[in-house]
């Protein structure tokens, strides 16, 4: 149960585009089209940003789309605005009804 | 309106014993993947345990295996968290999570305030 791994920061100006990376293995990442993102301001609970890959939930900005190669997902944010600075985690589905979070990206938005 | 409310937090000493609670509302819990979600202060996330929907049956992270055991009251519609023999490294502020389906694959689309555990003499 290895946490997946990220970039630990990310940054773009307002108006552009960040791409934020999570890679694993081919036991969680690869091996299921289960990867979820979750956004998270500070001191607040996190929030369901994208499942299985590429899904969003009712609510969340078309701004917010997700994929998949291999063993490795991304999250891309497009149109970057000061309300997505927060930290952004990635979490994948392992098989036996467990999953691994990645190590989490602070996302900057200058 | 789903809505998770967490309790049952505070300090205890190593070794120590704590039992979390989470009152849901707004969905039956028995319907539903629920699971333990904490987050060490300054760190990440890190998935705990899990309970199933329906047939209730439970998952465990490697590092609580044997020390937490997660359990519902369907009547309640409750979920607990018991943490016996607590390290310094279970320091955590504990969420409660439901997931969009009856197994649990990491897709928590609620989630609740958190509640506070620190383990310290």
């Amino acid at each position: 149960q290895s946490a997946l791994t990220q970039p630990p920061s990310a940054s773009g100006s307002p108006g552009q585009s960040v791409t934020i990376s999570c890679t694993g293995t081919s036991s969680d990442v690869g091996g299921f089209n289960s990867v979820s993102w979750y956004q998270q301001h500070p001191g607040k609970a996190p929030k369901l940003m994208i499942y299985e890959v590429t899904k969003r939930p009712s609510g969340v900005p078309d701004r917010f789309s997700g994929s998949k190669s291999g063993n490795t997902a991304s999250l891309t944010v497009s149109g970057l605005q000061a309300e997505d600075e927060a930290d952004y985690y990635c979490n994948s589905y392992a098989g036996n009804n467990n999953s691994v979070f990645g190590g989490g990206t602070k996302l900057t938005v200058l | 309106e789903v809505q998770l409310v967490e309790s049952g937090g505070g300090l205890v000493q190593p070794g120590g014993s704590l039992r979390l609670s989470c009152a849901a509302s707004g969905f039956t819990i028995s319907s539903y993947a629920m699971s333990w979600v904490r987050q060490a202060p300054g760190r990440g996330l890190e998935w705990v345990s899990s309970i199933r929907g329906i047939i209730a049956s439970t998952y465990y992270a490697d590092s609580v295996k044997g020390r937490l055991t997660i359990s519902r009251d369907n009547s309640k519609n409750m979920l607990y968290l018991q943490m016996n023999s607590l390290r310094a490294e279970d320091t955590a502020v504990y969420y409660c999570a439901k997931d969009s389906s009856g197994w649990s694959q990491g897709v928590f689309d609620y989630w609740g305030q958190g509640t506070l555990v620190t383990v310290s003499s």
